[in-house]
């Protein structure tokens, strides 16, 4: 099946500091990569939509300024969690869907980065 | 925008019997619904998908029924294990080759008790 992986799996930081994310596609090239965050015990919420070479779609009530997304390649995106405050400490997770053939609404999701924020 | 709602929230079953797990969702337009597992600490797994234009789908031990007329879509575990533990989420989206997004359910608890 195909692979999607997260770097680093786990954070540390203090309030303040920026944070960057890497979301990779490893066996295929993804049309689309989507970034979510996950409260315990709770659904996933989807944060931003983003298309290789162009500008992020960010949901309702997500800063664009304080969450950059970076989709830079085919197989590559990036979340910059900018000055963060505790309470953006959290359980980031990033999918990615299929560049072109039949199931291009399949989304691959990768084994989430959790956030600290000191 | 779409609608899903999930029940039940948690749901423990003896080893070896059926688990089932149902979803209800508001928009039309949807024609994909995916199910996710998820483990403690890690992301969604996908384990199985249906698309509108079949009501059933199976795989193993695992199938999917979708009724599009009532909008709902059932999850169906058999000869439940150990390792089947984990929160279940269902999603549906309008399929397509656009930006279309996934909206989740709430999520099951699903406790296999040995």
């Amino acid at each position: 099946g195909a692979v999607v992986s997260q770097h680093p799996s786990r954070v540390i930081c203090k309030s303040g500091t920026s944070v960057k994310i890497e979301c990779r596609s490893l066996d295929f090239q993804a049309t689309t990569m989507f970034w979510y965050r996950q409260f315990p015990k709770q659904s996933l919420m989807l944060m931003a939509t983003s298309n290789e070479g162009s500008k992020a779609t960010y949901e309702q009530g997500v800063e664009k300024d304080k969450f950059l997304i970076n989709h830079a390649s085919l197989t590559l995106s990036t979340l910059t969690v900018t000055s963060a405050h505790p309470e953006d400490s959290s359980f980031y997770i990033c999918s990615a869907r299929v560049h072109g053939g039949l199931s291009t609404d399949t989304q691959y999701f990768g084994p989430g980065t959790r956030l600290t924020v000191l | 925008g779409e609608n899903v709602e999930q029940h039940p929230s948690t749901l423990s079953v003896q080893e070896g019997d059926s688990a089932v797990i149902k979803c209800t969702y508001s928009d039309s337009a949807s024609n994909y619904f995916p199910w996710y597992k998820q483990e403690l600490g890690k992301g969604p797994q996908l384990i199985i998908d249906i698309r509108s234009n079949v009501g059933e789908k199976k795989d193993q031990r695992i199938a999917v029924t979708l009724n599009k007329t009532a909008k709902h879509f059932s999850l169906h575990i058999t000869e439940t294990q150990p390792e089947d533990s984990a929160v279940y989420f269902c999603a549906a989206s309008p399929a397509g080759f656009g930006n279309e997004k996934l909206t989740f359910g709430t999520g099951t608890r699903l406790t296999i008790i040995p």
